[in-house]
């Protein structure tokens, strides 16, 4: 497509459950990052990628969170035993190199019950 | 984590005025990205700049990349009903040896027609 795509755009699960949330960046595009937004928050950086490296990963809030990157395109990011201060609205961007703006997918809404 | 100062955090005005918000910051950057959110969607890139004192603009908008590199301001004149969302400012810090973003907090504007 001609966007960044994200899916699922709405995921509901238990506490507990392992979740993961996937990225499709725009085609050609080596650098990918994720944010992560709380209700009527800024968003908070998660990880960046550039290729299939993690130059960054600084951002991810505990060792529960980790993302991968394969072929170069598509991302997962996995939350493994969530908790309800995950529930959050989780947003992919890619850009065409590391010094390029980023360009945004609308995001995962995250809901732990 | 880290994020950017940005002000006014919310603003009502009134259809065909000019509103003006700005991000500061102690840091120094090498870009500043200015992009809007609407609800339920991704952030949109407005505006890319990437050199000190540089003046660009997009429409109505016009940003600014400030001469000390601490700070951007984006200005948009004769305002609309559809310019209500929220608007963030992203830095890219320099020698930093990372190239992840810091986003402002957010300003929210709401156009009263």
């Amino acid at each position: 497509g001609a966007g960044v795509s994200q899916s699922p755009s709405n995921k509901v699960t238990e506490k507990g459950k392992d979740v993961e949330l996937r990225c499709d960046p725009i085609s050609g595009h080596t650098a990918l990052y994720w944010y992560r937004q709380s209700l009527g928050q800024g968003l908070e950086f998660l990880i960046y990628f550039q290729g299939n490296s993690a130059p960054d990963k600084s951002g991810l809030p505990s060792d529960r969170f980790s993302a991968e990157r394969t072929g170069g395109s598509v991302s997962t990011l996995t939350i493994q035993r969530t908790q309800q201060e995950d529930s959050a609205v989780y947003l992919c961007a890619s850009s065409s190199s590391i010094n390029q703006p980023q360009h945004f997918g609308d995001g995962t809404r995250l809901s732990i019950l | 984590g880290q994020q950017l100062n940005q002000s006014p955090q919310s603003m009502f005005i009134q259809e065909g005025e000019d509103v003006s918000m700005n991000c500061t910051s102690s840091s120094i950057f090498n870009t500043w990205l200015w992009y809007k959110q609407d609800p339920g969607e991704g952030p949109v890139l407005l505006i890319a700049l990437y050199k000190a004192g540089e003046l660009t603009s997009n429409g109505r908008l016009t940003a600014q990349f400030g001469i000390t590199r601490k700070d951007s301001f984006l200005n948009i004149s004769a305002s609309i009903p559809s310019d209500v969302g929220i608007y963030f400012c992203a830095g890219q810090l320099k020698g930093s040896g990372t190239y992840k973003y810091i986003f402002g907090t957010g300003t929210r504007l709401k156009v009263l027609a």
